[in-house]
């Protein structure tokens, strides 16, 4: 069973820096890309990154671009995102999700980490 | 970006009745593969998200046969049979054809 578990969201100052990680198990972590999408509570899904299976192609929605970068660690079946300079529409509950092109889709999801950016 | 509009935004239902939802999308979702990357899924409070339906119309394992999806192109539809109250919560339609992959508002079934 796919299990994803999201950590290292909190409160941040605007303009400062988070790093999420979410630790996968249950599946062939180094054979899928990985995506974040985010929610602002009682509010719609964001897409807002993916990486490829060997971490050579990433992408990013155009809100997140320059300030975003998600990576992934293969021996440690984890992948990141680096969050800086953090503004409060960045505020929301992180998701990593594991997409199978198989499907088309993305067929496991984490329970979410929430980012509060804030003074 | 592709934009998915759902309707409608809420559906009280009663137990045992069917429910449906349409997504509609400002391009066609085809792929030159010939798949059409449109996907259902489902949000319980308090729960991860669930995958219930890809490419259109497949249930994804577990998903009980109550649940199916139809439509081609731009329509899209997901119907549940006879509602059960494990199936309240927030449906989502959403679209992998190309980046930005984008989702719809979300439609809240709630139980009359």
């Amino acid at each position: 069973e796919v299990q994803l578990v999201e950590s290292g969201g909190g409160l941040v100052q605007p303009g400062g820096s988070l790093r999420l990680s979410c630790a996968a198990s249950g599946f062939t972590f180094r054979s899928y890309w990985m995506h974040w999408v985010r929610q602002v509570p009682g509010k719609g899904l964001v897409w807002v990154a993916r990486i490829k299976t060997d971490g050579s192609h990433t992408a990013y929605a155009d809100s997140v671009k320059g300030r975003f970068t998600i990576s992934r660690d293969n021996a440690k079946n984890t992948v990141y995102l680096q969050m800086n300079s953090l503004r409060a529409e960045d505020t929301a509950i992180y998701y990593c999700s594991v997409y199978d092109f198989g499907l088309g889709s993305w067929h496991g999801w984490g329970q979410g980490t929430l980012v509060t950016v804030s003074s | 970006d592709v934009v998915l509009t759902q309707t409608p935004l809420s559906s009280p239902v009663t137990l045992g009745q069917p429910a449906s939802i349409s997504c509609r999308s400002s391009q066609s979702l085809v792929h030159s593969d010939g798949n059409t990357y449109l996907s259902w899924l489902h949000q319980r409070p308090g729960q991860p998200l669930r995958l219930l339906i890809y490419k259109i119309s497949n249930r994804f394992s577990g998903v009980p046969d109550r649940f199916s999806g139809s439509g081609a192109g731009t329509d899209f539809t997901l119907k549940i049979s006879r509602v059960e109250a494990e199936d309240v919560g927030i449906y989502y339609c959403m679209q992998a054809l190309q980046l930005p992959y984008t989702f719809g508002q979300g439609t809240k079934l709630e139980i009359k």
